[in-house]
């Protein structure tokens, strides 16, 4: 019974590769969001999205791209990885514009050789 | 741009006593200030928030006060033990935003028993 659930749990890749995170959440929230957990465990806001707009954090390169088939589920999509994208997604969900609690999946730790 | 503070980066303190987390946030119109719970390997958990309109908000050991003036907030917990120990997130709502969130770089706290 899991609110917000994420697939792989561990993903291991080589340099150049293309690759997908899918995030799934059944709480009803509108909002989802992507964060990059990096080595030092700063976590940093990639996208917010409902089905109104995506919201992009402009550091984020844009080899990195989400994409909601529908409200419950905001999927990562990654082309020509690379080393330093080596890190832990975290996929958030959040309700309706005022409720900003936001509830995490339980990660995605991503190593690229 | 929008920042968040956090100090101490790391805290070590004797079960039983007291820890405090400070966070500073630079965004005047910030106005929802959650703060998580990350266990190692674990996904970010929200532990405590408070919103702009309340100066203080307890529950049981743990408390969170909140400065809007001088844009300062911060974590207590009373009566530390050992289960506490944990990396600490506070965070702040980023103006204009869905719901996005900012995040302070983390306290690792250890509760020696």
């Amino acid at each position: 019974d899991t609110a917000v659930s994420q697939t792989p749990k561990y993903l291991v890749t080589q340099m150049g590769n293309d690759k997908s995170i899918k995030c799934e959440q059944n709480l009803g929230h509108d909002t989802m969001y992507w964060y990059k957990q990096d080595s030092k465990k700063f976590l940093k806001i990639m996208f917010s999205y409902n089905n109104k707009e995506l919201i992009i954090n402009e550091t984020v390169p844009n080899r990195f791209s989400p994409k909601s088939p529908d409200k419950a589920h905001l999927n990562l999509h990654i082309n020509s990885l690379e080393l330093g994208d080596s890190a832990v997604y975290f996929c958030a969900s959040s309700g309706s514009s005022g409720a900003y609690e936001q509830y995490f999946g339980p990660g995605t730790r991503l190593t690229v050789t | 741009g929008e920042n968040v503070e956090q100090h101490p980066s790391t805290l070590s303190v004797q079960e039983g006593d007291s820890a405090v987390i400070k966070c500073t946030y630079s965004d005047s119109a910030s106005n929802y200030f959650p703060w998580y719970k990350q266990e190692l390997g674990k996904r970010p958990q929200l532990i405590i928030d408070i919103r702009s309109n309340v100066g203080e908000k307890k529950d049981q050991r743990i408390a969170v006060t909140l400065n809007k003036t001088a844009k300062h907030f911060s974590l207590h917990i009373t009566e530390t033990q050992p289960e506490d120990s944990a990396v600490y997130f506070c965070a702040a709502s980023i103006r204009g935003s869905q719901g996005n969130l900012i995040f302070g770089k983390g306290t690792k706290l250890s509760v020696k028993p």
